[in-house]
């Protein structure tokens, strides 16, 4: 498909456990956009990748959250030790470059995490 | 710090009416402003953009910089128009970064 793919769809996992969310952004884009949008909110930043550097991580919430992007394609947000105020839906962006005044981001279907 | 509001989380009109979601911003500087738009089980998709000045299904908005707004609006509301929208906003400040409202949920009965 030619869209913002994320995996898997949902999560369910237990307070404690690691989970490791998936983002295959459109081929070409260089830049990649993380956020979390818990319900009746609207989406919130987390992290924007150029490349394969994390060029602003200020929206991760606390050490908890991590995200990799390692070849400049496919990113992994990763959540140690969940809780369960962290159970949201991680939305998935990217776009040409990082520029938003000239380029368009696209936005992922999203994975709804639920800690139980 | 910047910051969206949306006032109204539902909003509700007949087909055929006026429609005007408000959005009110606050933001040091000249922001970007979006409207995205997410249907019924599909992604978050952009709508229109301030600095394109384009009207996108009937859909316009302007950029008011003294009463801080960009209210997005539309003379004839169509049944297909009811979704959730959203205002988001960015800036130099704060990179390529956006910053949402909460959202407000039209619905345009028949």
């Amino acid at each position: 498909g030619a869209g913002v793919s994320q995996t898997p769809s949902n999560k369910v996992t237990e307070k404690g456990k690691y989970v490791e969310l998936r983002c295959d952004p459109i081929s070409g884009h260089t830049a990649l956009y993380w956020y979390r949008q818990s319900l009746g909110q609207g989406p919130e930043f987390l992290i924007y990748f150029q490349g394969t550097g994390a060029a602003d991580d200020s929206g991760l919430p606390n050490d908890r959250f991590f995200a990799v992007r390692p070849e400049g394609s496919v990113s992994t947000l990763k959540i140690q030790r969940t809780e369960r105020g962290d159970s949201a839906v991680y939305l998935c962006a990217s776009s040409l470059d990082g520029g938003l005044s000239a380029t368009e981001a696209f936005f992922g279907q999203g994975t709804r995490l639920t800690v139980v | 710090a910047q910051r969206v509001t949306q006032p109204e989380k539902l909003l509700s009109v007949f087909k055929g009416a006026p429609v005007e979601l408000k959005c009110n911003y606050s933001y040091s500087g000249s922001p970007e402003l979006f409207w995205y738009v997410q249907y019924s089980r599909q992604r978050l998709q952009l709508l229109l953009r301030h600095i394109s000045r384009e009207s996108i299904k009937g859909f316009t908005a302007d950029l008011n910089k003294g009463e801080t707004s960009f209210h997005l609006k539309k003379p004839f509301a169509q049944e297909e128009d009811s979704a959730m929208y959203y205002c988001a906003l960015s800036g130099r400040t704060s990179g390529s970064r956006l910053t949402f409202g909460e959202g407000t949920q039209l619905t345009v009965n028949p």
